[in-house]
């Protein structure tokens, strides 16, 4: 079973900060990471999925960047809004269909 | 839009009984996914289908079997209810057209009890 860290596991901001968290992953048969955010008493909701080494990605005032050599990506909101509140997952897909999440980041944003 | 549905969204069950969990989507995917979320823990694969009637373990497999005799239906079947089985049950889907890089389209869930 491969292992995918989140950090923080969760974190409280003020409305208008930036934040940003941490995915850590196995860098050897990398294929691609995948962002998600769910919120609550919703689905899971694709944000962003990243292949290539240096890739950035970006959806409105969230984006993503990635590096495949030491195994991490980061997940940036620019002015944290309340409905930003959710929890993000990220997940590491290393062969086959399969997808390994790690635990999230439950990110609270107040108003 | 893609949707993905789930046959209930809350469930409360017995110890020993026989529950099927249904899950359908409407967009043709070729893959079909059963995760279980806990507190704590992140969603972990039970077993997912990449074909009709083909069935490939996650990582989590033991106390579950699943069935997939049509394409846009994957369930999840728990042989014998146990408490330990008490979780929230998440169903998603995705196309293998452009490999297997392709995004997940989860359902609502369903959230289940087993006293």
């Amino acid at each position: 079973i491969l292992n995918v860290e989140q950090s923080p596991q969760s974190l409280h901001v003020q409305e208008g900060d930036s934040t940003n968290f941490t995915c850590s992953f196995p860098s050897s048969n990398f294929y691609a990471l995948h962002w998600y955010r769910w919120e609550t008493a919703k689905s899971p909701e694709a944000l962003f999925v990243m292949t290539l080494n240096g890739d950035e990605k970006k959806k409105g005032r969230i984006s993503a960047t990635l590096n495949t050599k030491e195994g991490y990506s980061y997940l940036y909101i620019k002015g944290s809004q309340p409905e930003d509140s959710a929890t993000y997952l990220c997940a590491l897909m290393a062969g086959s269909y399969q997808l390994t999440f790690g635990k999230g980041t439950k990110l609270s944003v107040i108003p | 839009d893609v949707k993905v549905t789930q046959s209930s969204r809350y469930l409360v069950k017995r110890t020993g009984e026989k529950v099927f969990l249904e899950c359908v989507q409407d967009m043709d995917h070729e893959n079909m996914f059963w995760y279980r979320q806990d507190p704590g823990l992140g969603l972990r694969l039970i077993y997912f289908s990449y074909d009709v009637k083909m069935k490939e373990k996650g990582d989590i497999p033991e106390g579950y079997s699943v069935s997939r005799e049509k394409k846009e239906r994957f369930s999840l079947i728990l042989e014998s209810a146990s408490t330990n089985q008490t979780s929230m049950y998440l169903c998603a889907s995705s196309p293998r057209d452009r490999g297997n890089t392709d995004t997940q389209y989860f359902g609502p869930g369903t959230r289940l009890t087993v006293l």
